[in-house]
């Protein structure tokens, strides 16, 4: 199976700021890379998809990159309502892994 | 609106079996591969199962392979996960989601039917 591992498992950050969390392959999954905010007491929601695609209806200040086995979710501008988990997926191969999640709170 | 809604969680002991169902609407059902991932309260993401459109193919994770079944009826816009020899550690919110695309995404998803195995 395809391991997935992010970093940080957790982060705080202010209003405003530039946010990056990462996400690494164990094996290459060329662009098969998903990224989902997951809020507090509600289902997961679609952000990225292949890598860098943006989900219709996600803010622009969310941008996703990378390719093989190193990604990353960048928020631009962070805003009190990016409060939230945040999980990267591969869905190169089954099982389509998760990694562990990101929490990222707001100073 | 696209709405997945899932049902028949509920408490069961160890060994024991439970039928999870999804009831999908606002959407051509047959048009999507489907999928359940799961979630132990406080904890992360656990991608469980997936199907495909017709049902013709099917996938499961390591630790539910053998026990857990995934089905579907299209003319019921519905989707299953049976799941049998139940043990404490299949405790988990589960939900059932919509494959977008080839790449594997899941754009909607539903909030969940609560699974606790117990004696």
């Amino acid at each position: 199976d395809i391991q997935m591992t992010q970093s940080p498992s957790s982060l705080s950050a202010s209003v405003g700021d530039r946010v990056t969390i990462t996400c690494r392959a164990s094996q290459s999954i060329s662009s098969y890379l998903n990224w989902y905010q997951q809020k507090p007491g509600k289902a997961p929601n679609l952000l990225i998809y292949a890598a860098s695609s943006l989900q219709s209806g996600v803010p622009s200040r969310f941008s996703g990159s990378g390719f093989g086995t190193d990604f990353t979710l960048t928020i631009s501008s962070l805003q009190p309502e990016d409060l939230a988990t945040y999980y990267c997926q591969q869905s190169h191969s089954t099982p389509h892994t998760f990694g562990q999640g990101t929490k990222l709170e707001i100073k | 609106e696209v709405q997945l809604v899932e049902s028949g969680g509920g408490v069961v002991r160890p060994g024991g079996s439970l039928r999870l169902s999804c009831a999908a609407s606002g959407f051509t059902f047959d048009d999507y591969d489907m999928s359940w991932v799961r979630q132990v309260p406080g904890k992360g993401l656990e991608w469980v199962s997936a199907i495909n459109w017709n049902g013709g193919r099917t996938a499961y994770a390591d630790s539910v392979k053998g026990r857990f079944t995934i089905s579907r009826d299209n003319a019921k816009n519905s989707l299953y996960l049976q799941m049998n020899s139940l043990r404490a550690e299949d405790t988990a919110l589960y939900h059932c989601a919509r494959v977008y695309s080839s790449y594997g995404n899941l754009d909607y998803w539903g909030q969940g039917t609560r699974v606790t195995v117990s004696s």
